[in-house]
C-alpha cells in the first residue's frame, strides 16, 4: 500500500522560506507518476502548487513559480517543496499528492498545516 | 488558467435521497487527446482528499456504485443516488485538461 506523509515546522516567520518533505512507502518515486504539492489557504479552494516527474524534471504553478521549489532525495525516497520570502498568504494545508498524469491525483498525504507568523 | 465552478455551495440533504452537485468550467475540457480529464473528490472532515471520480464518469475502486460522473465539455455533474450518513463532507471538482490542474470551491454536503 502506497502511502505518502508530510513533515515540516507548522510556523514560519514572514520573509523567511517554508520547507516541507513528504515521505513516499510503498513505491520507489524513480519509477513512475508525478509526485506534486497542493495548498489549501483557510476558506479558499485548493491549489496546485507543483510537481516533481520520475525522472526529476519539474513542473511548477506558474503563479507560484519564481517562489518554490521542489526537489527530491532519491535515497530516502522522498520529495521536497521550498517556498521563499512568504507572507500570511501563505498560510494554509499543505498536501503532498501522486498524479498519474494530467493532474490526475489518485493519492493524497494527511497534510500539514503550515502558518505564516511573526 | 481554467476556472471551476460548483453549485451549489451547500447541499443539505435527506438520508436516503438523491444529491446532485454541478461543475462548470470556463473552457471546454476536451484535451488534444481526446481526453476530458474532470476528476471528483470527496473530503471527509478531518480528512484528506480522496478522489472518487476520473475522466468524468469513471469510478476509483472502492468508490459505492450510488456515485455517478456525467457531463462533457464544461458542463459536469456529480451524482448520489442514495446519500448515506457517511457521505458528509465537501466535494471538489478539478480539471487536468489545460495546465495547470485547478479546482472548484467546493461544495458542502450535509445531512437535513
Amino acid at each position: 500500500q502506497v502511502q505518502l506523509q508530510e513533515s515540516g515546522p507548522g510556523l514560519v516567520k514572514p520573509s523567511e522560506t517554508l520547507s516541507l518533505t513528504c515521505a513516499v512507502s510503498g513505491y520507489s518515486i524513480t519509477s513512475g507518476y508525478f509526485w506534486g504539492w497542493v495548498r489549501q489557504p483557510p476558506g479558499m479552494r485548493l491549489e496546485w502548487i507543483g510537481s516533481i516527474y520520475h525522472s526529476g524534471n519539474t513542473y511548477y504553478n506558474p503563479s507560484l513559480k519564481s517562489r518554490v521549489t521542489i526537489s527530491r532525495d532519491t535515497s530516502k525516497n522522498q520529495f521536497s517543496l521550498k517556498v521563499n520570502y512568504v507572507t500570511a498568504a501563505d498560510t494554509a494545508m499543505y498536501y503532498c499528492v501522486r498524479d498519474n498524469g494530467n493532474w490526475e491525483i489518485d493519492l493524497w498525504g494527511q497534510g500539514a498545516l503550515v502558518t505564516v507568523s511573526s | 488558467d481554467v476556472v471551476m465552478t460548483q453549485s451549489p455551495l451547500s447541499l443539505p440533504v435527506t438520508l436516503g435521497q438523491p444529491a446532485s452537485i454541478s461543475c462548470r468550467s470556463s473552457q471546454s475540457l476536451v484535451k488534444s487527446d481526446g481526453n476530458t480529464y474532470l476528476n471528483w473528490f470527496q473530503q471527509r472532515p478531518g480528512q484528506s482528499p480522496r478522489r472518487l471520480i476520473y475522466k468524468v464518469s469513471n469510478r476509483d475502486s472502492g468508490v459505492p456504485d450510488r456515485f455517478s460522473g456525467s457531463g462533457s465539455g464544461t458542463d459536469f455533474t456529480l451524482k448520489i443516488s442514495r446519500v448515506e450518513a457517511e457521505d458528509v463532507g465537501v466535494y471538489y471538482c478539478m480539471q487536468g485538461s489545460h495546465g495547470p490542474g485547478t479546482f472548484g470551491q467546493g461544495t458542502k454536503v450535509e445531512i437535513k
